[in-house]
């Protein structure tokens, strides 16, 4: 198994430009995250899905964060436009939904500086 | 709400020294426990995890005790090495009906040869 994958693993960009970050979670886990982490804040729950859907967005900072899940297999998270605060590291983690002692996969993750 | 209080590091040991990082919670309910940990420039990864009071989870020699009475989880190892240079998370999930699990700040380790 590979993993749960993303990319890119970098990304800078210009502020005001758009963003999109990507993630193929483990086939079979039907239950996908996304999270921040800064030093200041550390990590941060965005947004999750439960087999496709979105359950929870609350934490989604503003309405220029939006995340899509088209499929098992894809989801991407997209900032339009880009401010310099959205300097982070994104990762994407997936679990299977129902074993809550299962724990999550986390990604790489991508490392985002607007400059 | 549910937290995770976890020490303040980072932690500087020497090599062959012995580690403990505290983490205590505070929950509704029985919830699951886990430790991750973060090597630079890399995601999280369970390291181990307790699912029950008195269960121990451990891991490349890694240690830690799921202790309902004081509300924690303490990370244990007898002897450090460079390669466990990372940042440790505990977590816990589980309580009412809620797999998401709430993350602690992380505490920084560094090992020393």
């Amino acid at each position: 198994d590979a993993g749960v994958i993303q990319s890119p693993r970098h990304e800078v960009t210009e502020m005001g430009q758009e963003v999109t970050l990507r993630c193929k979670p483990i086939s079979g886990h039907n239950s996908l995250f996304w999270y921040r982490q800064t030093m200041m804040r550390g990590l941060e729950l965005l947004i999750y899905f439960n087999n496709n859907v979105p359950i929870d967005d609350s934490g989604m900072p503003e309405d220029r964060f939006s995340a899509k899940m088209p499929n098992a297999s894809f989801s991407t998270l997209k900032i339009q436009p880009s401010e310099p605060r959205d300097s982070a590291v994104y990762f994407c983690a997936s679990s299977t939904r129902n074993r809550v002692g299962y724990g999550y996969t986390f990604g790489s993750g991508t490392r985002l500086t607007v400059v | 709400g549910d937290s995770v209080t976890q020490m303040e590091g980072p932690v500087t040991l020497s090599e062959e020294a012995f580690l403990t990082i505290n983490c205590t919670y505070t929950a509704t309910g029985y919830p699951s426990l886990f430790w991750y940990v973060q090597y630079p420039g890399e995601g999280l990864q369970l390291l181990l995890k307790a699912t029950k009071a008195d269960d121990k989870g451990s891991n490349k020699g890694f240690e830690a005790t799921y202790r309902k009475e004081t509300t924690s989880f303490h990370l244990e190892k007898g002897s450090v090495q460079v390669s466990d240079s990372a940042v440790y998370f505990c977590a816990l999930s589980g309580t009412g009906g809620s797999y998401i699990p709430t993350f602690g700040r992380g505490t920084s380790l560094i090992v020393h040869p």
